[in-house]
């Protein structure tokens, strides 16, 4: 089936640090892709869509300057939260449609982001 | 707009039993409705879908029927096992992805 991968699947880092976190689609082209938050014990947040060749649309509520979301190709969106602080640790969960027709979503396995 | 509702978790079983999560839908046309399954520290796996009222979607010993008129798709399996603990989540689409709406999740956890 489908893979999405994510990298790294998990990172430490400091207050007033940037951190990027890259989503791949292995096999397959994505001109779109969701980024998700999930806060413990919690379900998954939408947070933005991440269009290829367009900047990427932002729910409410998410800023978009904190959370710079680049879709460089047809298999890599990047998220990078900037001036990171514990508040922004989270789980973030990337996924993409097969295809722009298809209803279905495939997840990446997440990355952990722990701010100290 | 769009909404998914569980029951409230967390779910504990004794292996074997009989398992039923509760999902109900809110959504404007027809979606198609899906179950994810979370394993501790783990991204999401798709579990089964269904696209259209009436079809049953199966995997694993896991089936749930896509019923519109009571708006639900409820989990079902037989007989739990250990390794079926995790979090499921029932979730719906109805914009190719665009509004891909989660339920709050379901704790499920199975006891030797």
């Amino acid at each position: 089936g489908a893979v999405v991968s994510q990298h790294p699947s998990w990172v430490i880092c400091k207050s007033g640090t940037s951190v990027k976190i890259e989503c791949r689609s292995l096999d397959f082209q994505a001109t779109t892709m969701f980024w998700y938050r999930q806060f413990p014990k919690q379900s998954l947040m939408l947070m933005a869509t991440s269009n290829e060749g367009s900047k990427a649309t932002y729910e409410q509520g998410v800023e978009k300057d904190k959370f710079l979301i680049n879709h460089a190709s047809l298999t890599l969106s990047t998220l990078t939260v900037t001036s990171a602080h514990p508040e922004d640790s989270s789980f973030y969960i990337c996924s993409a449609p097969l295809a722009a027709t298809s209803y279905e979503q495939y997840f990446g396995p997440g990355t952990r982001l722990t701010v100290t | 707009g769009n909404s998914v509702t569980q029951m409230e978790g967390p779910v504990t079983l004794s292996e074997e039993a009989f398992l039923t999560i509760n999902c109900t839908y809110t959504a404007t046309g027809y979606p198609s409705l899906f179950w994810y399954v979370q394993y501790p520290g783990e991204g999401l796996q798709l579990l089964l879908k269904a696209t259209k009222a009436d079809d049953k979607g199966s995997n694993k010993g896991f089936e749930a029927t896509y019923r519109k008129e009571t708006t639900s798709f409820h989990l079902e399996k037989g007989s739990v096992q250990v390794s079926d603990s995790a979090v499921y989540f029932c979730a719906l689409s109805n914009n190719y992805g665009q509004n891909f709406v989660f339920g709050p999740g379901t704790r499920l956890s199975v006891l030797p």
